[in-house]
């Protein structure tokens, strides 16, 4: 079936160290997103990739980075930088006029 | 800039009443618009979209809404709730086809009671 897998669902990270969420498509999108959802905030846009090779920040990339170096990926790095990661993290892939979302991970900073 | 209003963070209903969510968007071009549902620590799940067709679209599970755009509204509604229509609904706004840079309201937490 394609889709989109997000990988882990539950991931830990201590103060000050860097974490990577992974994201893995087949349905051959060329556009993908990640997005960070905490509560009574709806979803905020981080960084998004119209290309292989190419990606542009969204409203709230500091203390993000994303790499696409094949059309299939869209890895997410959490760095130290960022001072509130605990969240709930989704990344989506589109094509014409709809979006489609993995089923998320939820960072927890311990 | 595009943007999405969300009225009510929650809203609660009787299983058997109508359900109505609330979204107005603001766009400066013909908005392509969506609604979303969350269910918990899962994905989105489209309901429905508008991309300049029918005004009145229909979607999953029963739901429906209507673009207005003399009242820059896109109302949720479904005449029947059921108990497994709990849950979180996004209504979500771009600016055309292709790159879907979305852009989300803050979700209205749907409460159905027996």
């Amino acid at each position: 079936d394609g889709g989109i897998t997000q990988s882990p669902k539950y991931l830990f990270r201590k103060e000050g160290q860097n974490v990577t969420l992974s994201c893995e498509q087949n349905l051959n999108h060329d556009a993908m997103y990640w997005y960070r959802q905490d509560p009574g905030q709806g979803l905020r846009l981080i960084y998004y990739s119209q290309i292989v090779n190419d990606f542009q920040k969204g409203d709230i990339a500091e203390g993000y980075s994303v790499s696409r170096e094949k059309k299939e990926s869209f890895p997410l790095t959490v760095t130290s930088a960022q001072k509130n990661p605990t969240a709930f993290y989704l990344c989506a892939s589109s094509r014409l006029s709809e979006a489609f979302f993995g089923q998320g991970t939820r960072l927890t900073v311990v | 800039a595009q943007s999405v209003t969300q009225l009510g963070s929650h809203v609660s209903v009787s299983e058997g009443a109508l359900v109505l969510l609330r979204c107005n968007y603001s766009s400066s071009v013909p908005p392509y618009l969506f609604w979303y549902v969350q269910y918990p620590n899962q994905g989105l799940q489209l309901l429905l979209k508008y991309t300049s067709a029918a005004t009145l679209v229909k979607g999953i599970n029963g739901f429906e809404a209507e673009f207005k755009k003399s009242e820059t509204s896109f109302h949720l509604t479904k005449p029947s709730a059921h108990m497994s229509d709990a849950a979180e609904y996004f209504c979500a706004v771009s600016e055309g086809t292709g790159f879907q840079k979305l852009v989300f309201g803050t979700g209205t937490r749907l409460l159905v009671s027996p």
